[in-house]
């Protein structure tokens, strides 16, 4: 089973809210990322978590804030966000990082407007 | 700056044929190798991984790794409708704290 799961699906949500996207798998994995895609780009490293410590925080506005509560949850907390945030929020997994062995795994994304 | 190219496409291929879809990379470190398939408006779907030199096939699909030419392809036998779809490259140099850069992207459309 190479299942990660995304709630909510969908999300819009103004200028002033404080909203949280949410990532789980049961798959054992120590390695858990998010990354943000536009229409037509490739998925946008954001953060990376190993062994539930943030390994990689890629320069990302601290309006955009992560957590991982455990080795198989991880958070994305929102406040403050700006319309050209709206995009496609993926959260993926992988058994490790750091390893050659590096196969990455997504979830179905948080469809995020900001209006 | 690291580097994964791909040809944006779109790629026409009938249906039944071989689609042969191309990567480069300019990392000469990189060690592991992942096409993602990615349908509108989906999420990305690993579908291969390779971290050899030569070809490593399942399925329908064959990858092909040459690290002496910086070069990772993918091949789909008996292309389907169903395999229309955006294929990402994606490519990690081995180093613990490195990342996967991705292409941008092949957008390959198999006409019936």
């Amino acid at each position: 089973d190479t299942e990660v799961t995304q709630t909510p699906k969908h999300l819009v949500m103004g200028m002033t809210n404080k909203k949280s996207l949410k990532c789980e798998q049961h798959m054992g994995h120590r390695a858990m990322y998010w990354y943000k895609q536009k229409a037509k780009k490739p998925p946008e490293l954001m953060f990376v978590y190993s062994y539930e410590k943030l390994s990689i925080n890629e320069s990302v506005p601290s309006r955009f804030s992560p957590e991982c509560p455990n080795s198989s949850l991880l958070n994305l907390h929102l406040h403050a966000l700006q319309p050209e945030d709206s995009a496609l929020y993926l959260c993926a997994s992988s058994q490790d990082f750091g390893t050659s062995s590096y196969e990455q795994y997504f979830g179905p994304g948080t469809r995020l407007t900001v209006t | 700056q690291k580097e994964v190219e791909q040809n944006s496409g779109p790629l026409s291929v009938p249906e039944g044929a071989i689609a042969s879809l191309n990567c480069t990379y300019s990392d000469r470190g990189s060690q592991s190798f992942f096409w993602y398939r990615q349908y509108s408006g989906k999420s990305p779907e690993l579908i291969m991984s390779i971290y050899s030199n030569g070809d490593k096939e399942d399925g329908r699909f064959t990858a092909q790794l040459n690290k002496a030419s910086q070069y990772v392809s993918l091949l789909i036998r008996d292309s389907q409708p169903s395999d229309s779809a955006t294929y990402l490259c994606a490519v990690k140099e081995y180093s613990s704290a490195s990342k996967i850069i991705f292409g941008s992207g092949t957008r390959l459309s198999i006409r019936p």
